[in-house]
């Protein structure tokens, strides 16, 4: 159980385009779901944490009309790096909590993002 | 102090050695505690979770040390496969968590 996936697991970008990046809570219910941000050699960051039905909370320094979070259901939250440019390049992992099972956080494989 | 803090390594262990290495955090008021493994350009996965009263799962044992605020992951009998970066995860405030920047692990054949 507590499966994650997330898509696409790798995008190629221009500049200036925006990417939709897709995080599913296959066998339960995510009443909370995290987006990570993890550059080379670096730790995970969190970006913003988005309960379902309600607006993402962002972390300090993340940018909200940049990257857009929306958590509709309970198995579903996208994230969209809106005007990509090269610095966004990084792998985006999300992340899902059930409240029955704890504070665990189950980990999706990850997207990695190339802007060029 | 940081928030989570882990010794980079890395750690270069032979095959069947023990090895342990600690994570140092600096909320007291952390209540769940966590180690995740992470292969190269891959996700975390959960790998534990750490109770206060310690606890062990086959070959990995974690401990909590409250009064010092730190953590501590042991492998016994240590594969191959156990190379890996291991993260020191703590929940800061509610819901969030904290992730340490992770111990590099080698097993050496």
């Amino acid at each position: 159980g507590a499966v994650v996936s997330q898509h696409p697991s790798w995008v190629i970008c221009k500049s200036g385009t925006s990417v939709k990046i897709e995080c599913r809570s296959l066998d339960f219910q995510a009443t909370t779901m995290f987006w990570y941000r993890q550059f080379p050699k670096q730790s995970l960051m969190l970006m913003a944490t988005s309960n379902e039905g309600s607006k993402a909370t962002y972390e300090q320094g993340v940018e909200k009309d940049k990257f857009l979070i929306n958590h509709a259901s309970l198995t579903l939250s996208t994230l969209t790096v809106t005007s990509a440019h090269p610095e966004d390049s990084s792998f985006y992992i999300c992340s899902a909590r059930d409240w029955a099972r704890g504070l665990e956080q189950y980990f999706g494989p990850g997207t990695r993002l190339t802007v060029t | 102090r940081k928030e989570v803090e882990q010794d980079p390594g890395p750690f270069n262990v032979p095959e069947g050695a023990t090895v342990a290495f600690n994570c140092t955090y600096s909320n007291s008021a952390s209540q769940s505690f966590f180690w995740y493994r992470q292969d190269c350009r891959k996700e975390p996965k959960l790998l534990m979770s750490v109770y206060s009263s310690g606890n062990e799962d086959g070959r990995f044992t974690a401990q909590l040390n409250r009064a010092s605020q730190y953590i501590s992951l042991l492998i016994r009998d240590s594969k191959l496969s156990d190379s890996a970066t291991y993260l020191c995860v703590v929940n800061k405030e509610n819901d969030k968590i904290i992730f340490g920047k992770g111990t590099r692990l080698h097993i050496l054949p």
